[in-house]
């Protein structure tokens, strides 16, 4: 069964570096999302990616974050200078159209920590 | 803002029990998603419901989208073990967006 792809598992990093998290969508969908979740709180939305632009981000989502697909079948997450508060597992996921018609598939999540 | 708030937000019950998970908003949503989320792991989908008043059935699990499809519910018939997890409802909110719930952590007891 096809399914979202994420890379690393686990990353920790000091505080001040960048790190890009990577993620494989499944291969037919054009929708792709980055979603995290801070331990023992709610998944919250970052940001939503179609047609090689951002269609949506969040308020957490500011000039420290960014998104790429740099070829036909990654998409990735890169923090330019991260903080504490950057700790978080982080889910990329993937959809075959709009969030109105069809059902996200989530990767297995990366879990960031910053020391 | 759109919000989905879940309830309970814990529930501890005895295998073989019934139980009753409720996401509620005042906004209408397009569109709702129930996902599990086992810890350190990515919420995995198990169903969409699209139409006021629709009810799907997944095995010992009902869902149900409210008439007015501002809320849902996920009813667990004879709960197992296996149910164990974090329960996560989560709206379509716009194109290109989904946002979640508060979740309801379920523990069965066996």
């Amino acid at each position: 069964e096809p399914e979202v792809t994420q890379t690393p598992s686990h990353q920790v990093t000091q505080m001040g570096q960048e790190v890009i998290l990577r993620c494989v969508p499944i291969s037919n969908h054009l929708y792709f999302y980055w979603y995290r979740q801070i331990l023992g709180q709610k998944v919250e939305f970052l940001v939503s990616f179609y047609n090689n632009e951002i269609s949506e981000k969040s308020e957490i989502f500011d000039d420290q974050f960014s998104v790429e697909r740099p070829d036909g079948s990654n998409f990735t997450l890169k923090i330019r200078s991260t903080k504490l508060e950057d700790s978080a597992m982080y889910f990329c996921a993937s959809s075959l159209g709009g969030s109105m018609n069809t059902e996200a598939f989530f990767g297995q999540g990366t879990r960031l920590t910053v020391v | 803002t759109q919000l989905l708030e879940q309830s309970p937000q814990f529930l501890s019950i005895q295998e073989g029990e019934n139980l009753t998970v409720y996401c509620n908003s005042s906004s209408v949503f397009s569109s709702l998603q129930w996902y599990r989320q086992e810890p350190g792991e990515g919420p995995v989908l198990l169903v969409t419901v699209v139409t006021g008043g629709e009810v799907k059935k997944l095995k010992r699990l009902t869902f149900q989208f409210g008439d007015a499809r501002k809320d849902s519910s996920l009813h667990i018939t004879a709960a197992q073990p296996g149910d164990t997890g974090l329960y996560l409802c989560a709206g379509a909110a716009g194109t290109y967006k989904y946002i979640f719930g508060t979740g309801t952590r379920l523990k069965v007891l066996a």
